[in-house]
């Protein structure tokens, strides 16, 4: 069975632009969540989704959004990038929706995004 | 807030040495997870406790959840090269009602030398 993939692997960018990253969840798994990590913060939860539903959501400002597609498929999109946005974001998938005391996700490579 | 506090930070041993990462935090959590992370890849899930006081074994690896489900540990014997990489341990705290999101700690950097 495939792994999660995440396109692009790497992303440079200057500040005040946008973008989208990309995340295939492994075949069958229906939740998708999204984390940045830093070498300061460490791993940060974004958001969640499921059923093409945000369920979940971390303290990020509404410059980071997300949406799932009805193939379980995941965006997330950046806008108006900050130099403190440069991170490895890293996509997770799961069978279930994250609920109960198991919540196992595969997660993906990531995509390191760097803003110049 | 919850915080989830491991420590030591960094930690460099020869192989063949023993160790024990550790992860605290004040809040209860449901549920803890330890993931090892090499460079360039996503986190990888080791293993899930459940109950307090639980305890298991994968190979030369042995998990501990505290028995107030607020900490966890755990002991590597004897640690080989293949060993090196970033733990980290993540809490699973209820959301907003049915919905449960995890709390990543703040990572161990483990080198193993040969």
């Amino acid at each position: 069975k495939a792994g999660v993939t995440q396109t692009p692997r790497y992303l440079i960018k200057t500040r005040g632009q946008q973008v989208t990253l990309s995340c295939s969840p492994i075949s069958g798994h229906r939740s998708v969540s999204w984390y940045q990590q830093t070498p300061g913060q460490g791993l940060q939860f974004l958001f969640e989704y499921f059923s093409e539903t945000q369920r979940n959501k971390g303290n990020f400002p509404g410059r980071f959004s997300g949406r799932q597609f009805s193939n379980s498929r995941s965006e997330m999109n950046v806008s108006t990038l900050e130099l403190g946005d440069s991170a490895l974001y890293l996509c997770a998938s799961s069978p279930s929706p994250l609920a109960g005391a198991f919540n196992e996700q595969f997660f993906g490579p990531g995509t390191r995004l760097t803003v110049l | 807030t919850q915080l989830l506090e491991q420590s030591p930070q960094f930690l460099s041993i020869q192989e063949g040495e023993n160790l024990t990462v550790y992860c605290n935090s004040s809040s209860v959590f449901s549920s803890l997870q330890w993931y090892r992370q090499e460079p360039g890849e996503g986190p990888v899930l080791l293993v899930t406790v459940v109950t307090g006081g639980e305890v298991k074994k994968l190979k030369r690896l042995t998990f501990q959840f505290g028995d107030a489900r607020k900490d966890s540990s755990l002991h590597i014997t004897a640690a080989q090269p293949g060993d090196t990489g970033l733990y980290l341990c993540a809490g699973s705290v209820l959301y907003g009602g049915a919905t449960n999101k995890l709390i990543f700690g703040t990572g161990t950097l483990l080198a193993v030398q040969p």
